[in-house]
């Protein structure tokens, strides 16, 4: 499978734990995005990385979150102490080298579900 | 500012029947990118079409079809002769050129019925 790569997909903690999430971009795209999806609601932007450098996150909440995408291996978004309102789909998507505002298309992963109980 | 508004939280029709989802841009840049994405019950999202701001023709791509009128803010989708398969959440987005993010509607809930 060629396409972006999100694991987990389902991810359980309890309040104050830590949530990592993992993305694999596809195959020859250089940028990541991270979205979170509250319930019933649409994606909002979190933050776009290239490899060892983060572009924009402008959408990231000021603490407890933040992502990384190293020079080798995924791409990681960390939610530290995690709360009930933390709970939400996280899609991971990436573009080629370019990303959208060159008008690339931008291919989603599966997203991974946290639930914070 | 920059915001997309899917008007329609759901929909519901009859296999077979024609259903168009709406969606309505607003952005003063005169370079953007439009984008659909469905989102099935598995919770994928599975990219659909990109229209760039200097192309205005219509597209058709089997029974689904895109209005693109600049002149309105809108890019319409359309399912032609609908079927259980496409019940789904189908999202607008738009995308400066500029900048990176994409700026998602609420999302329009369509469920087909046998």
């Amino acid at each position: 499978n060629a396409g972006v790569m999100q694991n987990p997909r389902h991810l359980v903690r309890r309040r104050g734990q830590e949530a990592r999430l993992r993305c694999s971009p596809m195959k020859g795209h250089s940028h990541v995005y991270w979205y979170r999806q509250l319930p019933e609601e649409g994606l909002k932007f979190m933050v776009y990385l290239q490899k060892e450098n983060i572009i924009d996150e402008s959408g990231m909440p000021k603490e407890r979150f933040s992502a990384e995408f190293p020079k080798e291996g995924p791409s990681i978004l960390r939610i530290q102490q995690v709360v009930r309102g933390d709970s939400a789909a996280y899609f991971c998507a990436s573009s080629p080298l370019g990303g959208a505002s060159s008008g690339n298309t931008i291919y989603f992963g599966e997203g991974s579900w946290l639930t914070v109980v | 500012a920059q915001k997309v508004t899917q008007a329609q939280t759901e929909i519901s029709v009859v296999e077979k029947e024609d259903v168009t989802l709406d969606c309505v841009y607003e952005t003063r840049d005169t370079t953007y990118y439009l984008f659909w994405y469905k989102q099935p019950p598995s919770g994928e999202l599975v990219f659909l079409i990109r229209r760039n701001s200097f192309d205005e023709q219509n597209e058709i791509s089997g029974r689904y079809s895109w209005n693109f009128q600049k002149s309105t803010s809108s890019f319409n989708f359309t399912i032609t002769a609908s079927q259980v398969v496409d019940s789904a959440v189908y999202f607008c987005a738009l995308s400066k050129s500029n900048t990176d993010k994409l700026i998602f509607g609420t999302g329009t809930r369509l469920q087909v019925f046998p």
